[in-house]
């Protein structure tokens, strides 16, 4: 069935640091893929997404490039923050799906 | 609009307790869902209706489980029988779109501890 597998934390960086979240995904044909963000004591939100190969989600100076030949949606940051300290998912959603399909997750802590 | 609430934020029950969880989605969405979270895993999907149609179950929602949305407006998560297995983040999100091309908003969920 359709999966999703992240990279597993805890994670801690220093400010200012280079951020990549590994993120693979099996599924039967092309689903669109998600990274969804949880802050302390929040719900989940969504941070970005992309809908076909090649698309690349962007916001909040983090990014994820849709790539179909490695069936994977890694999330990078250039610079992170002490405010980008939250767990991290990947979800994936098949097509034609209402079901999204999340990893564990990642536990991102960033120190000053 | 004032995103998706859910009540309660906590509840404690004893084993084979029944409990009931609401769930209030952002107004003019059509879309609600329910996703269960339990300690380091991602969550997991439940249930799905459009308006007032239950459209899909996932096998993990046992004949113990049961949800409803009467009025295609909120929605309500209904355990009967506890067990501690069910103790669990329980989700609600709602989305406007087919398959939430925008995102679906999430609550803050519930959660459960069955002692």
């Amino acid at each position: 069935g359709d999966s999703v597998t992240q990279m597993e934390g805890p994670v801690t960086l220093s400010e200012e640091a280079f951020l990549t979240i590994n993120c693979t995904y099996t599924a039967t044909g092309y689903p669109s893929l998600f990274w969804y963000v949880q802050y302390p004591g929040e719900g989940l939100q969504l941070l970005l997404k992309a809908t076909k190969a090649d698309d690349k989600g962007s916001n909040k100076g983090f990014e994820a490039t849709y790539r179909k030949e490695t069936t994977s949606f890694h999330l990078e940051k250039g610079s992170v923050q002490v405010s980008d300290s939250a767990v991290y998912f990947c979800a994936q959603r098949g097509y034609g799906s209402e079901k999204l399909v999340f990893g564990k997750g990642m536990k991102l802590t960033v120190n000053p | 609009d004032t995103g998706v609430s859910q009540d309660p934020r906590h509840k404690i029950t004893k084993r084979g307790q029944n409990v009931t969880f609401r769930c209030d989605p952002i107004s003019e969405h059509n879309r609600l869902y329910w996703y269960r979270q339990t300690l380091g895993q991602g969550p997991e999907f439940l249930t799905y209706f459009q308006n007032e149609a239950q459209l899909e179950k996932s096998r993990l929602l046992s004949d113990r489980f049961s949800a409803e949305r009467p009025k295609g407006s909120f929605s309500t998560l209904e355990i009967q029988r506890t067990e501690q297995g069910d103790s669990a983040m329980y989700l609600c999100a709602s989305s406007l779109e087919a398959g939430g091309l925008s995102g679906y908003t999430f609550g803050s969920g519930t959660r459960l501890t069955v002692v």
